[in-house]
């Protein structure tokens, strides 16, 4: 059983184009996140969403809009696509308090806008 | 702005041997650092997890000490496999309500 899954894993699109993508747990998690990764391999925080509501928004352009379902789905919708959000994604999630936070990651996905 | 390095960026080591990946990280005030391994293609393992009281944490042939005044930590590997070739990022979580802070990583190649 996978415990952070995320959809798809390869994503190639052109510029300008709108985009989701999708990532559930089945851990029982509170809390989920988005990471991006990008070409010199830097991981950085852009979301976090503790019980469906935002609790960290790391200054990302209005582009990208997190959507919680419930609290065990977290997708990321990326409106007009740019070249530089060409990335691997990765969704995580963690036991609710952000004391702790020991992550458990997605396989991630990778993003080309071409 | 707490900031972390690894140092080396890469390191490549023939099977067997013992070996030591860094971490600096700029700011002491931390609740907790972790290591985590990354293979080509997949997402991040979370390897071990020292809290800021804590000065190691064992797991096999993995051993990852802190020195949080220091603002430093190491991931000891023992006897290298070539199944340890992955990517290990170290992360540090900054006390108050701020997220996980991460290294660039150190790329391991072990050679069988």
């Amino acid at each position: 059983d996978t415990a952070v899954s995320q959809t798809p894993k390869y994503l190639v699109t052109q510029m300008g184009n709108d985009k989701s993508i999708k990532c559930e747990q089945n851990l029982g998690h509170d809390t989920m996140y988005w990471y991006k990764q990008d070409s010199k391999k830097f991981l950085k925080i852009m979301f976090s969403y503790n019980n469906k509501e935002l609790i960290i928004n790391e200054t990302v352009p209005n582009r990208f809009s997190p959507k919680s379902p419930d609290k065990a789905h977290l997708n990321l919708h990326i409106n007009s696509l740019e070249l530089g959000d060409s990335a691997v994604y990765f969704c995580a999630s963690s036991v609710a308090g952000l004391r702790v936070e020991k992550l458990f990651f997605g396989s991630g996905t990778q993003l080309s806008v071409l | 702005k707490q900031e972390v390095t690894q140092i080396p960026a890469a390191l490549s080591v023939p099977e067997g041997e013992n070996l030591v990946l860094n971490c600096s990280f700029t700011d002491s005030a931390i609740y907790n650092l972790q290591w985590f391994r990354q293979d080509p293609g997949k997402g991040l393992t979370s390897l071990l997890l020292i809290q800021s009281s804590q000065r190691e944490q064992t797991s096999g042939r993995l051993n990852a000490s802190l020195d949080k005044s220091s603002g430093r930590s190491t991931l000891y590997i023992a006897a290298s496999q070539p199944g340890d070739s992955a990517t290990y990022l170290c992360a540090v979580k900054p006390s108050g309500n701020t997220p996980l802070v991460f290294g660039k990583g150190t790329r391991l190649s072990v050679i069988a």
